[in-house]
């Protein structure tokens, strides 16, 4: 069955980066983009970005463009979310999820990540 | 920029129907496709609705979707109303870049 299972809890002082990992399996890693989309708490969901992981390419939202950096590990069927310059309102739970277009069909478990100092 | 405008919230009844809109601000509606995605507190988003009106498997067909070009809207009915029900929900769509843009979201409460 798919999955995508992300990395850890955070707590990142402001200024600092964070990476935030999506291991996926269950399919051909290759084969489905993938997004990125944050929660602030008790706020909605805000999309982050897309990777393709057969080739790398990226594609950004306006928002976070020289900021967020998404990357991909095709050996481990993993991807990046590395997010720089951390300030406190980039507390939240960021997701991954996979792309089915037009539809997100799967959705990792979330991690969420704390900037505070 | 492309908004999502959604009520903040809703409640009804158990047994009930609500209907829940998602007014796109500008571009038709009819240009993108729209998915829906329930929230359960503590959970990941899960998608209820994709291509305007479709439902992926194991979805209850107390679940439909609809898009109105006269209203530039698209619409999430829940029918026969349960306690599961109660949950956040999502509209999704895209803009003319083909980024993604999340509707605000509505609170479902079942009374």
């Amino acid at each position: 069955q798919v999955q995508l299972v992300q990395s850890g809890a955070e707590v990142k002082k402001p200024g600092a980066s964070v990476k935030v990992s999506c291991k996926a399996s269950g399919y051909t890693f290759t084969s489905y983009y993938l997004h990125w989309v944050r929660q602030a708490p008790g706020q909605g969901l805000e999309w982050m970005g897309i990777i393709n992981p057969n080739g790398d390419s990226t594609n950004y939202a306006q928002k976070f463009r020289g900021r967020v950096t998404m990357t991909r590990d095709t050996a481990t069927s993993t991807v990046y979310m590395e997010l720089s310059s951390l300030r406190s309102e980039d507390t939240a739970v960021y997701y991954c999820a996979r792309n089915s277009y037009p539809r997100f069909d799967h959705w990792g478990q979330g991690t969420l990540v704390t900037v505070s100092s | 920029n492309l908004m999502l405008t959604q009520p903040h919230s809703v409640s009804e009844s158990p047994g009930k129907t609500v209907t829940i809109s998602c007014t796109r601000s500008s571009g038709s509606i009819a240009n993108n496709y729209v998915q829906w995605y329930q929230q359960r507190p503590g959970s990941s988003p899960t998608s209820v609705i994709y291509e305007n009106n479709l439902r992926p498997s194991g979805v209850p067909d107390r679940f439909s979707g609809s898009i109105d070009s006269s209203s530039n809207s698209a619409s999430l009915t829940i029918s026969g109303l349960k306690t599961e029900d109660e949950a956040d929900y999502y509209c999704q769509s895209y803009d003319t870049r083909n980024h993604v843009v999340f509707g605000g979201g509505t609170k479902v409460t079942v009374l």
